[in-house]
């Protein structure tokens, strides 16, 4: 049973554009909902997350945007830069420590 | 940096022998996890502790894996007579648990390669 669908898997995007990421989710306990960022060779370190309370977060040139109803939330990047590639992951879960990671993005941002 | 360690970084070992790896949580998290990472994946949950006690197992996790966490602090994964599918990374991640408390501080991982 998948629980988590992210979308898409690769995605390619010039300097300067917007870079969105897509993760659908099957589990209505799920109560926090973050998105992890890894780099290859290291492990996945968290970007941003938020919880249900609100629609939309921002921090800088991230963005989450979450919709309840449809049981998605999405990771927008502003300004998309070469540092920025990297494999996304969206990772919902909560206090029930369900463990649920997506199969991941691959960002490439060419300069 | 008092941020997760794991230890070795990279492992390389001969098919059938035993090895363990090591990793050191955030002093203050009380819970503890292992995933296992393949190229192009997504981590997949191996197991997790809550203190000491190990509260939850993969069905990934095969009866040649065996965690511990003794003390409630540091833990070690074993793999016992390798295989070649066990080539991965190997990684940790440690959190504060409870409400509030659910994002997981990832270590940097243990790269195995069985010959």
């Amino acid at each position: 049973q998948q629980q988590v669908k992210q979308s898409p898997q690769s995605l390619i995007v010039q300097k300067g554009g917007i870079s969105i990421i897509n993760c659908a989710y099957e589990n209505t306990a799920f109560d926090y909902f973050p998105w992890y960022q890894q780099f290859p060779g290291k492990g996945p370190a968290l970007l941003i997350a938020i919880r249900p309370d609100v629609s939309e977060k921002k921090e800088g040139r991230f963005t989450i945007s979450f919709n309840k109803s449809a049981k998605q939330f999405s990771l927008h990047i502003m300004d998309s830069q070469p540092g920025d590639s990297a494999t996304y992951f969206c990772y919902p879960g909560g206090s029930n420590y369900k463990l649920t990671f997506g199969k991941g993005t691959l960002l490439t941002v060419n300069p | 940096d008092t941020g997760v360690s794991q230890d070795p970084r990279h492992k390389i070992t001969k098919r059938g022998q035993n090895v363990t790896f090591r990793c050191d949580p955030i002093s203050e998290h009380n819970r503890l996890y292992w995933y296992r990472q393949t190229l192009g994946q997504g981590p997949e949950f191996l197991t997790y502790f809550q203190n000491e006690a190990q509260l939850e197992k993969s069905r990934l996790l095969s009866d040649r894996f065996s965690a511990e966490r003794p003390k409630g602090s540091f833990s070690t994964l074993e793999i016992q007579r390798t295989e070649q599918g066990d080539s991965a990374m190997y990684l940790c991640a440690s959190s504060p648990g409870g409400q509030g408390g659910e994002t997981q501080y990832f270590g940097p991982g243990t790269r195995l390669l069985v010959l």
